[in-house]
């Protein structure tokens, strides 16, 4: 079946680096993917929408100069966190909408970020 | 029983019982509605869906109700098994938003015990 592949699953930093987190659809094409941000014992949060070949489209209070998301092709979309510091430790998660295939919506299965 | 404090609401039940999660969602613009299962560091799964136009769907040992009245849906397991423990979320999409963009529920820790 359809997979979303989330890489790394697991990110140790130390304060003031960045990183990457990369989500890539696998067997099928994404023109939209998604972004959210879990903190322990509490829901998904929407951070944006990440549309291929445009700029994404951010959630109120995300701020999009912290976390860069780019979608250079229908398959892949990368979240940068800029400059983490310890309150960026989160678990990221990443969904993709497939336009090829019957079933349309599919989620990766998250990095875990700890910025020291 | 069922718990609700500071922290993620809680559910216990033995194995075999039935198994009912509650979520209210927050937009009457929603027309879509989800029910995910998410194990410990691990992405959401999806469980089953419904329209707004249903009040009801069922999927093999899951039935989904929706009261868009009150603006509750709910996720019944039956015999549910020590495999159904994890957490619980309902997520809702707006109207006229496309299907990916989802908004969460608080979300429930299923706990079975044998």
């Amino acid at each position: 079946g359809a997979v979303v592949s989330q890489h790394p699953s697991r990110v140790i930093c130390k304060s003031g680096t960045s990183v990457k987190i990369e989500c890539r659809s696998l067997d099928f094409q994404a023109t939209t993917m998604f972004w959210y941000r879990q903190f322990p014992k509490q829901s998904l949060m929407l951070m944006a929408t990440s549309n291929e070949g445009s700029k994404a489209t951010y959630e109120q209070g995300v701020e999009k100069d912290k976390f860069l998301i780019n979608h250079a092709s229908l398959t892949l979309s990368t979240l940068t966190v800029t400059s983490a510091h310890p309150e960026d430790s989160s678990f990221y998660i990443c969904s993709a909408e497939s336009i090829t295939t019957n079933e349309k919506l599919f989620f990766g299965s998250g990095t875990q970020l700890s910025v020291l | 029983g069922e718990s609700v404090g500071l922290h993620l609401p809680t559910l216990s039940v033995q194995e075999g019982d039935n198994s009912i999660i509650n979520c209210a969602y927050s937009n009457s613009a929603s027309d879509y509605f989800i029910w995910y299962k998410q194990e410990s560091g691990k992405g959401p799964q999806f469980i089953i869906d419904i329209r707004s136009n249903m009040d009801k769907r069922q999927g093999q040992r899951v039935t989904v109700l929706l009261n868009k009245t009150v603006k509750h849906l709910s996720l019944q397991i039956a015999a549910t098994q020590p495999g159904d423990s994890a957490v619980y979320f309902c997520a809702e999409n707006w109207r006229g938003s496309t299907l990916g963009r989802l908004y969460f529920g608080r979300g429930t820790q299923l706990t079975v015990w044998p």
